[in-house]
């Protein structure tokens, strides 16, 4: 069964710290995709980055970076010099292969970004 | 790139009656659709998968005679909360997969902006 664990419930930095949020994933298969999603209070779901279990290089976009290494089955995501507009709650996903795309997301992690 | 929308985009109604929320893809043609969930300060949780033409796939624990879901068409899924309670209140969005037929990679899954319901 496929599962994603994200251990931070809530974290506060202060503006152009660096910050990183955690990603722990379960699956069974060997082919997955694993995704960020951005979720500010309007509720809409920001796509950031898709990417699949064969491809374990990381990403760097801008001040947002990924670190995704499948011996741990972790899939890290740091943003670097926060700004108050990063304020919002992230989610980490997986979806299996097998599953059809049924995307499973992890419980999120709520970013505060003081100013 | 590809855009999903749901209608309405926020509903007030009250308990008992029967509320339909729509999913549409824009651009693309949407096999299959997703229904999710979100209760206030929670994760989105998977609901059901709708399938274009026929019955969808409800995860366990969804009651599918609560939550019916049609997709007629390939760029059309409803959810009907049926005889709603206050229970019921929460977010409810919508992703369509994308098998390339639209714009951005193969099986890509769109979100839709989101549809809160609350019942009185």
């Amino acid at each position: 069964a496929q599962k994603v664990t994200q251990a931070q419930t809530e974290i506060s930095v202060v503006e152009k710290e660096d910050v990183t949020l955690d990603c722990v994933y379960e699956t069974r298969d060997t082919t997955y995709y694993l995704f960020w999603y951005k979720q500010p209070p309007s509720g809409e779901l920001v796509f950031l980055i898709r990417r699949n279990s064969f491809d374990e290089q990381n990403e760097i976009s801008g001040r947002y970076s990924w670190n995704f290494q499948k011996s741990t089955s972790s899939f890290n995501f740091t943003i670097t010099a926060s700004q108050v507009v990063d304020s919002a709650v992230y989610f980490c996903a997986l979806s299996e292969y097998s599953s059809a795309s049924k995307i499973i997301f992890g419980s999120g992690t709520r970013l505060s970004i003081r100013p | 790139g590809a855009v999903v929308s749901q209608h309405p985009s926020w509903v007030i109604c009250k308990s008992g009656t029967s509320v339909k929320i729509e999913c549409r893809s824009l651009d693309f043609q949407a096999t299959t659709m997703f229904w999710y969930r979100q209760f206030p300060k929670q994760s989105l949780m998977l609901m059901a998968t709708s399938n274009e033409g026929s019955k969808a796939t409800y995860e366990q624990g969804v009651e599918k005679d609560k939550f019916l879901i049609n997709h007629a068409s390939l760029t059309l899924s409803t959810l009907t909360v049926t005889s709603a309670h206050p229970e019921d209140s929460s977010f409810y969005i919508c992703s369509a997969r994308d098998l390339g037929r639209g714009q951005g990679a193969p099986d890509t899954q769109y979100f839709g902006p989101g549809t809160r319901l609350t019942v009185l």
